[in-house]
């Protein structure tokens, strides 16, 4: 069973440069999350996905971030143009809804790619 | 103020000896899931154990346990029988709200070493 895949691994670009990130869900996941990592600010979500559809995109720095997610298989984090601060390890990760559960908060972990290392220079 | 707080950034541990990771946690839902993941050097966030703001047991997966203090908000991560491949960091999450199934907030972690 494949987990989250996610693509490049690593990316070096230079400042001003469109950055575009990948992921692929683990099938049948309901839910797509993109995290940013970072030594100062730890894990911060900037966006997640439910169906398909953006819930939560208060996280996205600025409009230099765009994320999309045209269909349950895939989904691409932009940044255009890149600056030397969004320097980062980007984590891709998805979760199935729980089914059966009302009232409660949903005990579904994140499955999490294995990231992509952006370096802006 | 921070959802969740992670007050070590860094712990040592002897071989086959057992170990707490501490985590408290704000929240005013009454509904809330607490996450534990483990980020070994090699980068990739690997699932723990789970805890349900109305479990009324502590969880347990192997030699992971969750000491849940629900009055102290509090989620302590508990590994025993530490072993030289439990060197990672260790992050503390939480879920919370009635019915939702998305986002967790992640704490700032522990660096945990094992000594031989």
């Amino acid at each position: 069973d494949a987990g989250v895949i996610q693509s490049p691994r690593h990316e070096v670009t230079e400042m001003g440069q469109e950055v575009t990130l990948r992921c692929k869900p683990i099938s049948g996941h309901d839910y797509l999350f993109w995290y940013r990592q970072t030594m100062m600010r730890g894990l911060e979500l900037l966006i997640y996905f439910n169906n398909n559809v953006p819930i939560d995109d208060s996280g996205m720095p600025e409009d230099r971030f765009s994320a999309k997610m045209p269909n349950a298989s895939f989904s691409t984090l932009k940044i255009q143009p890149s600056e030397p601060r969004d320097s980062a390890v980007y984590f891709c990760a998805s979760s199935l809804a729980a089914r059966g559960q009302t009232g409660v908060v949903g005990n579904s972990p994140l499955h999490f790619g294995n990231g992509t290392r952006l370096t802006v220079t | 103020a921070q959802k969740i707080t992670q007050t070590q950034p860094g712990m040592f541990v002897q071989e086959k000896e057992a170990v707490t990771l501490d985590c408290t946690y704000d929240t005013s839902d009454q509904s809330y899931g607490l996450f534990w993941y483990k980020q070994p050097s090699s980068g990739e966030m690997i699932f723990l154990i789970y805890q349900g703001s109305y479990d009324e047991q502590n969880a347990t997966e192997g030699r992971y346990s969750l000491n849940f203090q629900k009055a102290r908000k509090s989620a302590n991560l508990v590994i025993s029988a530490s072993q030289l491949g439990d060197s990672a960091m260790y992050f503390c999450a939480m879920r919370e709200g009635a019915g939702s199934q998305g986002n967790l907030i992640f704490g700032k972690g522990t660096k945990l070493s094992v000594k031989p």
